[in-house]
């Protein structure tokens, strides 16, 4: 497709629970980008893949979140042991270049997470 | 806290009418973007200015920065329904952007 495709869109799962989100970036953008949006609110950065490398995991809450991206292209974002302050929307973005925010950033139109 | 940091966090107008939403930051940038979110989908690149750019047009959309005060404007001209959204500025400074926390704009018809 043309566009930052996320899924599933949807997900409600129960607490202790581990969940997976994917994320296929536009083809040929090196950089992808995942955030978190709790209702209401700005985009809280969580981590950055240059190719398949993640030179900024910083935003990452804690070790319950991982993320991997293989083939420079797709990319799942773990959370182990859901808690209930997990749910938000989980946005995933991709850009051109060398990811140095010099270019603009095109999103997914998120997954949202429920936890029970 | 956040780097970007809109105002109003909302807006009212009617069809038409300009609106202008304000984002000030606290550290220096690469430069600053302007998104928009409709409910429910993801965010949508509008302009990028340039730290050595003071002012940037695009279509009914008008963005100047001011680096010694660390804020931006972002201005839309004659309103439309379908420009109701929230809009968010974001920052960059090396290999991310950071985000405020928006504008929710309501164009009434």
């Amino acid at each position: 497709g043309a566009g930052v495709s996320q899924s599933p869109s949807n997900k409600v799962t129960e607490k202790g629970k581990d969940v997976e989100l994917r994320c296929d970036p536009i083809s040929g953008h090196t950089a992808l980008y995942w955030y978190r949006q709790s209702l209401g609110q700005g985009l809280e950065f969580l981590i950055y893949f240059q190719g398949n490398s993640a030179p900024d995991k910083s935003g990452l809450p804690s070790d319950r979140f991982s993320a991997e991206r293989t083939g420079g292209s797709v990319s799942t974002l773990t959370i182990q042991r859901t808690q209930q302050e997990d749910s938000a929307v989980y946005l995933c973005a991709s850009s051109s270049g060398t990811g140095r925010s010099n270019q603009p950033q095109h999103f997914g139109d998120g997954t949202r997470l429920s936890i029970l | 806290s956040q780097q970007g940091e809109e105002d109003p966090q909302a807006l009212s107008i009617q069809e038409g009418e300009n609106a202008t939403m304000n984002c000030s930051y606290k550290t220096s940038i690469n430069n600053l973007q302007w998104y928009r979110q409709n409910s429910g989908r993801g965010l949508v690149h509008l302009i990028l200015i340039r730290s050595n750019e003071r002012e940037k047009h695009s279509g009914r959309l008008r963005v100047t920065l001011d680096t010694s005060k660390k804020s931006s404007s972002l201005l839309i001209t004659a309103s439309r329904a379908a420009d109701t959204a929230s809009y968010f500025c974001a920052t960059s400074s090396g290999s991310r952007l950071t985000f405020g926390e928006g504008t929710q704009l309501t164009v009434n018809p």
